[in-house]
C-alpha cells in the first residue's frame, strides 16, 4: 500500500534535548511538508521541500531543522531552541504544484 | 491568497445531508477552493476541490456560487464516521516554483449525531 508513515506516534522528551521525527513516503511524490498543530488550532507550515536536496522555510521554522537527502524521506529535528515544542506534528507529500496533499498519521511530541 | 470564513461548529443527524458553508469573498480568478477534513488525532484527508464548476466525487459534492464568493461542501448521507473538523482552503496554483503549501484555519467541527 502506498502512503506516508510517521514514527513514533507518541514521543516524550526532556527540555533541552533535540529530537528527530521521522517521515517516509512511498508515493513517489517530489514535494514534502511539515506542519505543526496546537490544540484547537489549524495547521501551521514549518518547512517544505519541492525536490531532493532543497527545502524552504515555512511560517514557523525557528527552532526546527530538516534534511531531504532522499526523495522518500523528510525528517524534522526539533531543536532545544524551539521555545514551545509540545505539539502534534504532521508530515505530508504531494506532486509538484498540486495542493492535494497526503498526510501521515502524525507524531504527538511532549516535552517536559 | 483569499481568506476563508467558516462556522466554528455544526451538528447533523446521521443519514441526513451535511451542508458545510464557506465564505471566500476575496477569491480571485485563479484560486481554487479545496476541502480537507481531519478526524480527531489523525492527519487531514483531502476531500475535493474546484475552480468554478460544481464537483462531485465518491466522498462529497462541492457547490460553488456563480460569483465564486462562497461554496458549500455537501456530504449526502452523513455517518458517525464523518464527525471531523472540515477545512475550506483557497489557494492559487502557481506554475513553476510554487511553494505548494496550504493554509489551514480552524475549520468547522462537524458532529454527526445518531
Amino acid at each position: 500500500d502506498g502512503g506516508i508513515t510517521q514514527s513514533p506516534k507518541y514521543l516524550f522528551r526532556k527540555e533541552g534535548q533535540n529530537v528527530t521525527l521521522s517521515c517516509e513516503q512511498n508515493l513517489n511524490h517530489d514535494a514534502m511538508y511539515w506542519y505543526r498543530q496546537d490544540p484547537g488550532q489549524g495547521l501551521r507550515l514549518i518547512y517544505y521541500s519541492q525536490i531532493v536536496n532543497d527545502f524552504q522555510k515555512g511560517d514557523i521554522a525557528e527552532g526546527y531543522s530538516v534534511s531531504r537527502e532522499k526523495k522518500e524521506s523528510f525528517p524534522l529535528t526539533v531543536t532545544s531552541a524551539q521555545k514551545n515544542p509540545t505539539a502534534f506534528y504532521l508530515c505530508a507529500s504531494s506532486l509538484p504544484n498540486n495542493y492535494e496533499q497526503y498526510f501521515g498519521p502524525g507524531t504527538r511530541l511532549t516535552v517536559t | 491568497d483569499a481568506k476563508t470564513t467558516q462556522p466554528p461548529s455544526m451538528d447533523c443527524a446521521e443519514g441526513r445531508a451535511a451542508n458545510l458553508p464557506c465564505n471566500h469573498s476575496t477569491i480571485s480568478g485563479n484560486e481554487y477552493v479545496y476541502w480537507y477534513r481531519q478526524i480527531h488525532s489523525q492527519g487531514p484527508q483531502y476531500i475535493i476541490h474546484g475552480l468554478k464548476n460544481n464537483e462531485t466525487n465518491e466522498m462529497a459534492s462541492l457547490i460553488i456560487t456563480e460569483d465564486r464568493k462562497s461554496s458549500t461542501l455537501i456530504l449526502p448521507h452523513a455517518t458517525l464516521r464523518d464527525t471531523a473538523v472540515y477545512y475550506c482552503i483557497v489557494r492559487a496554483v502557481h506554475y513553476g516554483g510554487s511553494q505548494g503549501n496550504l493554509i489551514f484555519g480552524k475549520g468547522t467541527k462537524l458532529s454527526v449525531k445518531p
